[in-house]
C-alpha cells in the first residue's frame, strides 16, 4: 500500500531552516510527482511546490520562491523541503503529497504531516 | 485569506442531506476541475471527489459533487456522525500558476 512517512516534529528559531523529510513507498516512484503542502493552525491547507522525483525538477509556489528547496534521493526513494529564514508564521503541519503535475489533477495520498513551530 | 471561499460551518441531522458550497474564478474554477478532500479530526487530509464529481475508491456514494461556472458544491446525503470533519475544495489556478485551497468547512452532526 502507497506509504508516506514523514520525519519528527521540529521546533526551530526565527530565522533558522528547517529541513522535513518524506520516505515514499507502495508505488512506482517515477510514475508520480510529488507535492509539498503546509497547513497553519486552524487554516486551509496551502500549496508549496512540486518536484518530479525522476529528474528533481521542481515549481515553487510564488510567495515561497526564494526559501523553499524540494530535493530527492531516488537511492532511497525520500523526498526532502527545506525551509529557510523561518518567521513565526510558518508554523505549521507540512505534508508530503503524492499527486501529478497538470492542471486537473488531484492529491491522492498524504502523509501524516510533521509540526514545525517557530519559537523564540 | 484563500483564494477559494467556503461558509465556516454547516450542520446537519443523521440522514439529512447537506451541501457545501465553494465560490472561486474564472482562473480558477472556471477553467479547471475541482477536488474534495475531508479532514477528520487530528489526522491528514484525504480526497473524496476528483475532477468536479469522481469518487476515488472506497469513498461512498453518498458524497457527491458538481460545478457551475465559477462554483462548485459538495453534496453528502444520509448524513452519518462519522461524516463530522472539515472540507476543503481546492483547483488549480491559472493566473497564480498554483494549486489553491478553500479555508474549510466544518460539518457539525446534531
Amino acid at each position: 500500500q502507497v506509504q508516506l512517512v514523514q520525519s519528527g516534529a521540529e521546533v526551530q528559531k526565527p530565522g533558522a531552516s528547517v529541513k522535513v523529510s518524506c520516505k515514499a513507498s507502495g508505488f512506482t516512484f517515477a510514475d508520480y510527482y510529488m507535492h509539498w503542502v503546509r497547513q497553519a493552525p486552524g487554516q486551509g491547507p496551502e500549496w508549496m511546490g512540486i518536484i518530479n522525483p525522476t529528474d528533481g525538477s521542481t515549481s515553487y509556489a510564488q510567495q515561497f520562491q526564494g526559501r523553499v528547496t524540494m530535493t530527492r534521493d531516488t537511492s532511497t526513494r525520500t523526498l526532502y523541503m527545506e525551509l529557510s529564514n523561518l518567521r513565526f508564521e510558518d508554523t505549521a503541519v507540512y505534508y508530503c503529497v503524492r499527486g501529478y503535475w497538470y492542471s486537473s489533477s488531484y492529491f491522492d495520498y498524504w502523509g501524516r504531516g510533521t509540526l514545525v513551530t517557530v519559537s523564540s | 485569506q484563500s483564494v477559494l471561499t467556503q461558509p465556516p460551518s454547516a450542520s446537519g441531522t443523521p440522514g439529512q442531506r447537506v451541501t457545501i458550497s465553494c465560490s472561486g474564478s474564472n482562473a480558477n474554477i472556471g477553467s479547471n476541475t475541482v477536488n474534495w478532500y475531508q479532514q477528520l479530526p487530528g489526522t491528514a487530509p484525504t480526497l473524496i471527489l476528483y475532477n468536479n464529481d469522481q469518487w476515488p475508491s472506497g469513498v461512498p456514494d453518498r458524497f457527491s459533487g458538481s460545478k457551475s461556472g465559477t462554483s462548485a458544491s459538495l453534496a453528502i446525503s444520509g448524513l452519518q456522525s462519522e461524516d463530522e470533519a472539515d472540507y476543503y475544495c481546492s483547483a488549480w489556478d491559472d493566473s497564480l500558476n498554483a494549486w489553491v485551497f478553500g479555508g474549510g468547512t466544518k460539518l457539525t452532526v446534531l
